[in-house]
């Protein structure tokens, strides 16, 4: 089965830097996806890690450690319009599953 | 690219009818295609994969009786949510990819309230 964590919430600052954790256990690992979802609105991706490293994507990037578990997202020069949650997904052999999402509120 | 439309946006039915809810890929061919449903404040939940000209995969704890799904062409899916109760209530999403390795693209769901 699937296990993944990512905190609830996180509150920032418009302009600032936000990372978002993920860490995960699975049967089988063949990606991880980092979507965004505003609230009543269907997901919208935003990165893909297959490799260890960083994926970087504008203002946003996407980090993976195999060995570790673990995902983070990194939001830059952050947006009012970048509240919102971010869902880490994992892919095993088969499928795709999400973890619970990180709501992130920016503020003035 | 990779576009995804699902139909109705929301729908509100009384309890014991049926709901179809269609999902399409506008500009490329999936094979599977996979329902998720979301309850507030919850995360996506697979439902099932939906596979083109064959049986759709069910998850555990899912009523393949209950939600149909039929995968008739390469571009449609259809969920049908049969006899819905007021716990059926909940966002349904479908998606697809366009490779084995690909990202999903989701519809923009469908807000199903059961009255």
């Amino acid at each position: 089965g699937q296990n993944i964590d990512q905190p609830t919430e996180m509150t920032a600052t418009e302009g600032a830097i936000v990372q978002i954790n993920c860490t995960y256990q699975t049967s089988g690992f063949n990606g991880l996806f980092w979507y965004q979802q505003h609230a009543g609105e269907a997901p919208t991706f935003l990165s893909y890690n297959v490799l260890d490293g960083l994926e970087e994507k504008g203002r946003f990037s996407s980090f993976l450690s195999r060995s570790k578990g673990y995902s983070y997202l990194l939001l830059k020069e952050l947006q009012m319009k970048d509240s919102a949650s971010y869902l880490c997904a994992v892919r095993d052999d088969y499928k795709l599953s999400f973890g619970a999402g990180t709501t992130v509120t920016v503020r003035a | 690219g990779a576009v995804v439309s699902q139909h109705p946006s929301r729908v509100i039915c009384k309890s014991g009818t049926s709901v179809k809810i269609e999902c399409r890929s506008l500009d490329f061919q999936a094979t599977t295609m996979f329902w998720y449903r979301q309850f507030p404040k919850q995360s996506l939940m697979l439902m099932a994969t939906s596979n083109e000209g064959s049986k759709a995969t069910y998850e555990q704890g899912v009523e393949k009786d209950k939600f149909l799904i039929n995968h008739a062409s390469l571009t449609l899916s259809t969920l049908t949510v049969t006899s819905a109760h007021p716990e059926d209530s909940s966002f349904y999403i479908c998606s697809a990819r366009t490779g084995a390795n690909s990202p999903l693209h989701f519809g923009n769901g469908t807000r199903l309230t059961v009255t």
